[in-house]
């Protein structure tokens, strides 16, 4: 049982370059997070999704898109990256979202140069 | 809008106790808490839930003001493991979107 796991752990990107952060879990979650964590700014909720084929905006959206596809699988995607959006960007998973326990992966540190 | 944690920071010495405060400007449904060791990911401690319900460890106290939208976690006879950064997060409505506030870290010395 892996529970939520991050691909890649570590990522440099140049400016204007784009990539995927893939989040998956194994453990029949109907809830999937991508949060980005900045020094001093706590967790922020980039976007979130309530289950399979669902997606919606969190409180800093801007730049990036996500989807859900599979019930397991989350995607973040930045299109065009900015040294903005260096930071660790963490996935999470929850059965029935503010009820149940958050399952965080182990992060993707990310520098866009 | 996030939620405001305080205080910022906290320096124990172990075996004493401290206090965690969680407020937000809008109505709760459900408060979490977390922490978060340097380099690891955040790890559950407990939620409390609109009307009393609460699920945790057994170790680990907190409180819910459904009215002044507020929570707090106490920790008691602290020891070096319970240093890091801890997390709460809010959930309001009924959309399954969880806010965390800025963190509040705690260091216990020897």
């Amino acid at each position: 049982n892996a529970g939520v796991t991050q691909t890649p752990k570590f990522r440099v990107l140049k400016t204007g370059q784009s990539m995927t952060l893939l989040c998956a879990q194994d453990m029949n979650h109907e809830y999937m997070y991508w949060y980005r964590q900045d020094p001093g700014m706590g967790l922020r909720l980039i976007h979130y999704s309530v289950g399979e084929g669902t997606t919606a905006k969190g409180e800093v959206p801007d730049g990036y898109n996500v989807s859900r596809l599979k019930k397991q699988n989350f995607l973040l995607g930045l299109e065009s990256a900015a040294p903005s959006q260096t930071s660790v960007y963490f996935c999470a998973s929850s059965y029935t979202g503010r009820r149940s326990p958050l399952h965080f992966g182990n992060g993707t540190r990310l520098t866009v140069t | 809008q996030q939620p405001v944690q305080s205080p910022q920071a906290v320096i124990l010495r172990e075996g004493e106790d401290a206090v965690i405060n969680c407020s937000s400007s809008k109505a709760l449904y459900s408060v979490h808490w977390y922490r978060q060791k340097h380099g690891e990911a955040p790890v559950f401690l407990m939620i409390l839930l609109k009307g009393g319900e609460q699920k945790g460890h057994e170790k680990i106290s907190a409180s819910f003001n459904e009215k002044k939208q507020q929570s707090s976690l106490y920790l008691t006879a602290s020891q070096l493991s319970y240093s890091g950064t801890y997390f709460c997060g809010t959930g309001s409505s009924n959309t399954g979107k969880l806010i965390f506030g800025q963190g509040t870290t705690l260091q216990v010395k020897p």
